[in-house]
């Protein structure tokens, strides 16, 4: 089956602007979780979705906001751009059972966003 | 404040050898712990998950343990190759409702021939 599809897979954009990430999830996945990634912070979570509703959010500031369609498709959106949001986007999916069991993650090749 | 650290940033070995990955945790309660494997310009992709209540799960030329009295699961790849090389990433999830999945900073790998 098709995996996790994120578009676009790189971008530029330059300081002050807004940008909107896609993500596809596996079919039958409910939950998606978008994760930041440098190289000097790691793999830092920044929310979660299943079905429709925001069901986790990590520390980011409000310019990091997020939604999920009932098809399961899931966007990030970040506004007025700041040269440290620079950074490989990763988004996960997963059945997303809730926490009766484990919440094992199939991650897409992540976008790669370029602030100038 | 929960903490994941990954020992170290790099590990470098020769092919052949184990090589032993470890990651340790403070301030939490895991319900899970996952590894995951990154290559360059690609997202993580899950190896193995072990449960709270279990010592050790192997698969295949991975082994991984967990001791939540030391707070520590250490990740083996036996007779290392260089296609092992990447980065090796472990998670945690707690075991309250709502709780996502954090990630430790990894270890990269290097196997040489």
């Amino acid at each position: 089956k098709a995996g996790v599809t994120q578009t676009p897979r790189y971008l530029i954009k330059t300081r002050g602007q807004q940008v909107t990430l896609s993500c596809s999830p596996i079919s039958g996945h409910r939950s998606v979780s978008w994760y930041q990634q440098t190289p000097g912070q790691g793999l830092q979570f920044l929310f979660e979705y299943f079905s429709e509703t925001q069901r986790n959010k990590g520390n980011f500031p409000g310019r990091f906001s997020g939604r999920q369609f009932s098809n399961s498709r899931s966007e990030m959106n970040v506004s007025t751009l700041e040269l440290g949001d620079s950074a490989l986007y990763l988004c996960a999916s997963s059945l997303g059972q809730g926490r009766s069991g484990a919440n094992v993650l199939t991650f897409g090749a992540g976008s790669r966003l370029t602030v100038l | 404040s929960q903490k994941i650290e990954q020992n170290s940033e790099a590990l470098n070995i020769q092919e052949g050898k184990t090589a032993t990955l470890t990651c340790n945790y403070t301030n939490y309660s895991p319900a899970y712990l996952q590894w995951y494997r990154q290559d360059p310009g690609r997202g993580p992709v899950f190896l193995l998950l072990i449960r709270e209540n279990e010592k050790e799960k192997r698969k295949e030329r991975l082994k991984v343990t967990f001791d939540t009295t030391l707070k520590q699961s250490l990740f083996h790849i036996t007779a290392s190759q260089p296609a092992d090389s990447a980065t090796y990433l472990c998670a945690l999830e707690g075991n309250q409702a709502g709780t996502a999945l954090i990630f430790g900073k990894g270890t990269t790998l290097s196997v040489s021939s």
